[in-house]
């Protein structure tokens, strides 16, 4: 199964809004990423939050962990139509053999000008 | 122009058919990874690679293979065993010594459809 789940599904904001999403995993991490896939492109890492940090911010980015409930949330401010994506949460596990990025579901993020 | 190359971008495969899909990268990254993509769904990995002639299988390897003989090759074959196919295929690398990090780097993906 998935290890993080995001939420909601989906979200359609103006032009000018923020917009927060939401992720919760299950598993201890060393690291949680978030990426953003424009449809049928690949996917582009946006910001990288350790397990000991807390908040990071990236230009118009707002990311928090909190590994006591095993949920991290992505706040854009300030939203443009550009914006319009799929954004996915991904936790870092170390495994034997290297390690991995589980993705979750991810949020489509619409935008409206 | 540095970065993941994935091809072909659209790729069909007749029933009993295995077909390759192919992963450049030019990064010099030692690790490689491919996903799966279906529809409203996360990234699922099939395999994934940390150096030269070694690879291991993801969570969903089976009807799949792959082949690791050039630090910027990893292409991945979908086999005859592997009965639901379609999907978006997605590539990608990182460099080994991030190995805190992991930050991956992705092509821009195949779509497979079966005929």
């Amino acid at each position: 199964s998935q290890q993080g789940e995001e939420d909601p599904q989906a979200l359609s904001i103006q032009e000018g809004e923020n917009a927060t999403m939401n992720c919760s995993y299950k598993t201890s991490i060393n690291n949680l990423q978030w990426y953003r896939q424009n449809s049928g492109r690949g996917l582009v890492h946006l910001i990288l939050i350790r397990s000991n940090e807390r908040e990071k911010h990236s230009g118009r980015l707002r990311v928090t962990l909190d590994t006591s409930k095993k949920s991290s949330s992505l706040l854009i401010t300030a939203s443009r139509a550009a914006d319009t994506a799929s954004y996915f949460c991904a936790t870092a596990v170390f495994m034997e053999y290297g390690n991995k990025l589980v993705f979750g579901a991810g949020t489509i993020l619409r935008v409206k000008s | 122009d540095g970065g993941i190359t994935q091809s072909p971008k659209y790729l069909f495969r007749k029933e009993g058919q295995n077909v390759t899909l192919s992963c450049e990268q030019n990064l010099n990254h030692d690790a490689m990874y491919w996903y799966r993509q279906d529809p409203g769904q996360g990234l699922r990995l099939i395999y994934y690679s940390q150096i030269v002639n070694d690879f291991q299988k993801g969570d969903i390897a089976e009807g799949y293979s792959v082949s690791r003989e050039k630090k910027e090759s990893f292409p991945l074959t979908v086999t005859s065993a592997q009965k639901n196919p379609t999907a978006f295929y997605l590539c990608a690398s990182s460099r080994d010594r991030d190995r805190a990090k992991n930050i991956q780097y992705f092509g821009a993906g195949t779509r497979l459809s079966v005929l």
